[in-house]
């Protein structure tokens, strides 16, 4: 079973430029979710979706970041402008239950 | 009060013996309780899930779970160096709908 699927892997770009993830779920995974690592930190939630319905996105900075999941499959996260303390690690996870598995993730780096 | 709190470490074992990675959460209507294993610069990885109180074993994995003391701890037995890596405690919230609250983590540096 192929696992979660995101790209780009790495992206640098400089402070006010905009930026997309892209996140390819588990196959048959309803919900995924969007998260930020912080060096030294653990994920902290942005964002998840339930098929193409938005459950919580109640930690999303809805000023500069957006997400969509248009036909509940794959989703985009974008942010516009980028701040440098937008460096971070995003990581999508999916789920057909409880328990979330990860994709590899996109590390960003705003310079 | 921090939702999950885990000891930040670094906790350092040597090869073979017993690691014990402690985390606590303070929301009683917490359900599902997860430890994720995190390489430096990989993403999480699912190695253990636990859903009531008890012990669950997996390989050299234990998850203990005390719902009455909010705590759920893993150990791993006869420590590895490929054990070395940051493990993360994550927390599901009765009718949060499945969000996964997550601790800062704790390094475990395991020597030869």
């Amino acid at each position: 079973e192929a696992g979660v699927a995101q790209s780009p892997r790495y992206k640098i770009i400089e402070k006010r430029q905009s930026v997309a993830f892209w996140c390819n779920p588990i196959s048959g995974h309803a919900t995924l979710y969007w998260y930020q690592q912080i060096l030294g930190q653990g994920p902290k939630l942005l964002i998840q979706f339930q098929n193409n319905g938005v459950v919580d996105d109640s930690q999303l900075p809805k000023d500069r970041f957006s997400a969509e999941r248009l036909k509940g499959v794959d989703s985009t996260l974008k942010i516009q402008p980028a701040k440098l303390e937008d460096s971070a690690v995003y990581l999508c996870a999916s789920t057909s239950t409880y328990e979330q598995y990860f994709g590899p993730g996109t590390r960003l780096t705003v310079t | 009060q921090k939702e999950v709190e885990q000891n930040s470490g670094p906790l350092s074992v040597p090869e073979g013996a017993i690691a014990s990675l402690n985390c606590t959460y303070s929301d009683r209507g917490s359900q599902s309780f997860f430890w994720y294993r995190q390489y430096s610069g990989k993403s999480p990885e699912l190695i253990m899930s636990i859903y009531s109180n008890g012990d669950k074993e997996d390989g050299r994995f234990t998850a203990q779970l005390n719902k009455a003391s909010q705590y759920v701890s893993l150990l791993i037995r006869d420590s590895q160096p490929s054990d070395s890596a940051t493990y993360l405690c994550a927390v599901n919230i009765y009718n949060q709908g499945g969000k996964l609250i997550f601790g800062q983590g704790t390094e475990l540096s395991v020597k030869p």
